[in-house]
């Protein structure tokens, strides 16, 4: 029944070392996002997909980068993780550009070793 | 910067009192949402009320608005220790190519039995 689906649920990266996570919905929404969120913290938007368009936030560091193959799946990648990076990742989806309500998947947590 | 913030940060209950938290926002808004999130996991939408709409009812929950004070706030009746988790309120605005959700700092509910 899983919807929003992320994979790992838990990451453990060298510091440096590129890692990616992975997000893949069945749900055929057209848009989909990447919050990090830091411990006891709200989550905060890096970038949103709609369809193929990418939309960068102003404030998200050039170490963060997101492909978006097709409309399934969506991946986060963190060239040079610091140990600032360590977070929980949450990608979300929305049916489509006028849509309001966001439905997220289980997040992966990433620590940086 | 954030968009909304909540208080209290962190409220603690005894299972079948009633937990109201409160949400402030600064900036005009189309509508409002309250979103759920369990320790380690993804965020799970709760309630969306609009800002022609001053209250809301689903299940156990009542969320009000006032756009004049720029504040909503969110009830939960008769809580369970089910419903310990963080709680979040999340203001949406048209930006890149779809909606965004900004979300405020959260209140972590915690409901003993």
């Amino acid at each position: 029944d899983a919807m929003v689906i992320q994979n790992p649920r838990y990451q453990v990266t060298q510091f440096g070392k590129p890692v990616t996570l992975s997000c893949s919905q069945t749900l055929n929404h057209n848009v989909m996002y990447w919050y990090q969120q830091k411990s006891s913290q709200a989550p905060k938007l890096l970038f949103h997909y709609y369809d193929k368009d990418f939309n960068n936030e102003a404030d998200t560091p050039d170490n963060f980068q997101s492909r978006r193959p097709n409309t399934s799946f969506c991946f986060l990648d963190i060239r040079s993780p610091g140990l600032g990076d360590a977070a929980m990742y949450l990608c979300a989806t929305s049916r489509d550009r006028t849509s309001l309500e966001a439905f997220f998947g289980q997040g992966t947590r990433l620590t940086v070793v | 910067s954030q968009q909304g913030e909540e208080d209290p940060q962190a409220l603690s209950i005894q299972e079948g009192e009633n937990a109201t938290m409160n949400c402030s926002y600064k900036t005009s808004i189309n509508n409002l949402q309250w979103y759920r999130q369990n320790s380690g996991r993804g965020l799970v939408h709760l309630i969306l009320i609009r800002s022609n709409e001053r209250e809301k009812h689903s299940g156990r929950l009542r969320v009000t608005l006032d756009t004049s004070k720029k504040s909503s706030s969110l009830l939960i009746t008769a809580s369970r220790a089910a419903d310990t988790a963080s709680y979040f309120c999340a203001t949406d605005a048209r930006g890149g190519s779809a909606r965004q959700l900004t979300f405020g700092s959260g209140t972590q509910l915690t409901v003993l039995p």
